[in-house]
């Protein structure tokens, strides 16, 4: 089946801070790849996607590579604010069956102090 | 363009009572899927709806269930609620079936006591 595992949390960083947040996944098939945040409260907002190896999907100064041999997707920020902390998600799917579901990570806490 | 809707942001049950919870989806997409979020996990997968009919289910129990109106809004409704069922319950609405982007509402929170 399809999973995703990413690095376990919580992460606290200082503002202006380097952020990567690891993300591996095993899938049947050719998943398109994306990155959830989830500020406190509040439903998920797509961040990035990436649908084919090599693209890198990029927002809001994060980005993060599809990279098939390691199957990873790794989120990272060169430098991070306080507005940024949030529980980020990984997560993938795989098309060409019947229906698109979304298989995701458990999630990474984000917390940067100021 | 109205994003997704969900409603109500919050509600208490007892267990052995029912639920139906709303969603409305974003302008001009016939495709609705519901995940339920436990606390400090990521959303698990229960039913997609595609133009009216049930298009896949994950690993849910029956008493989980689902319709999808004309306007493609949403219902997820759960019979015999458990304390197992408290969770945050998330609608995503999409383009149509095939298509890969999901656009999430705000969420209901559920708590069973």
């Amino acid at each position: 089946g399809n999973s995703v595992t990413q690095m376990e949390g919580p992460v606290t960083l200082s503002e202006e801070a380097f952020l990567t947040i690891n993300c591996t996944y095993t899938a049947t098939g050719y998943p398109s790849l994306f990155w959830y945040v989830q500020y406190p409260g509040e439903g998920l907002q797509l961040l990035l996607k990436a649908t084919k190896a090599d693209d890198k999907g990029s927002n809001k100064g994060f980005e993060a590579t599809y990279r098939k041999e390691t199957t990873s997707f790794h989120l990272e920020k060169g430098s991070v604010q306080v507005s940024d902390s949030a529980v980020y998600f990984c997560a993938l799917i795989v098309g060409g069956g019947s229906n698109y579901k979304l298989t995701f990570g458990k999630g990474t806490l984000l917390t940067v102090n100021p | 363009e109205t994003g997704v809707t969900q409603s109500p942001t919050h509600l208490i049950k007892t267990r052995g009572q029912q639920v139906t919870l709303r969603c409305s989806s974003q302008s001009g997409h016939n495709t609705v899927s519901w995940y339920q979020q436990a606390l400090g996990q990521g959303p698990q997968f229960i039913f997609q709806y595609y133009r009216e009919e049930e298009n896949g289910r994950g690993n849910f129990p029956p008493r989980f269930s689902g319709l999808q109106f004309p306007n493609y809004s949403s219902e997820l409704n759960v019979n015999a609620l458990e304390l197992d069922d408290s969770a945050l319950y998330l609608c995503a609405s999409s383009l149509d079936s095939h298509t890969d982007t999901q656009y999430f509402g705000p969420g209901t929170r559920l708590t069973v006591l």
